[in-house]
């Protein structure tokens, strides 16, 4: 089955970009997702990437597909304080009814 | 418009009883997901409805954890016989259809600690 792994830790400074990675294992997963998660607080789905697509753009998040090395990546320009959080990337299961989900990355930003 | 919302957001037990956790999903949307997070880990999949048939329930640990949804809208994820191992964030997600992008929306989740 699907497989997700992520860097647990990312440390920038406010106003740098943040690059958060992902790989998985099942290269026939349609769809992959990036959800937010706030101390306290739900999962808030932040971006998702159509398989057939190499990259795509939605204000400061940019989500980068490398389907041939099964990797993706979220990048965040000019991070704020409020980004501090834990990211999770996810992969759509085969039967299209579950998402597997990494372990997440704790992205921590510093003033 | 409202989201997800689930009952209760924390619950206490003792080990041995057993516990109702319930979700409410975004109105119209056809498709009710349940997971388990642990600690430290990402979202575990328990089990998938579309309406009111449970159509995946391969991640649903052991016969102690059941679902429903009999009215293909509010959902019922009920443990019996608690462990302290149960003990984790149940989330529950909704999406508008099977098909298409398969966006799940999550609610803020039921703490459960099993003591």
């Amino acid at each position: 089955g699907e497989d997700v792994e992520q860097s647990l830790f990312l440390s920038v400074r406010e106003g740098d970009s943040s690059v958060i990675n992902c790989t998985y294992t099942d290269s026939s997963s349609t769809y992959l997702y990036w959800y937010k998660q706030e101390p306290g607080a739900g999962l808030q789905l932040l971006t998702y990437i159509f398989s057939n697509m190499d990259m795509k753009q939605d204000q400061r998040l940019t989500v980068l597909l490398n389907k041939k090395d099964k990797h993706l990546s979220l990048r965040i320009a000019d991070t704020q304080t409020g980004d501090s959080a834990i990211y999770f990337c996810a992969g759509l299961n085969q039967a299209g009814t579950a998402l597997i989900f990494g372990k997440g990355t704790t992205l921590s930003v510093s003033s | 418009g409202a989201g997800v919302s689930q009952s209760p957001r924390y619950k206490v037990t003792k080990r041995g009883q057993d516990v109702a956790l319930r979700c409410d999903p975004i109105s119209g949307h056809v498709s009710l997901y349940w997971y388990r997070q642990a600690l430290g880990q990402g979202p575990e999949f328990l089990t998938y409805f579309n309406y009111e048939a449970q159509q995946d329930k391969s991640g649903l640990p052991n016969d102690r954890f059941s679902a429903e949804r009999p009215e293909g809208s509010i959902s019922t994820l009920t443990i019996q016989r608690t462990e302290q191992r149960d003990s984790a964030m149940y989330r529950c997600a909704s999406s508008a259809t099977g098909g298409g992008t398969y966006e799940q929306y999550f609610g803020p989740g039921t703490r459960l600690t099993v003591t």
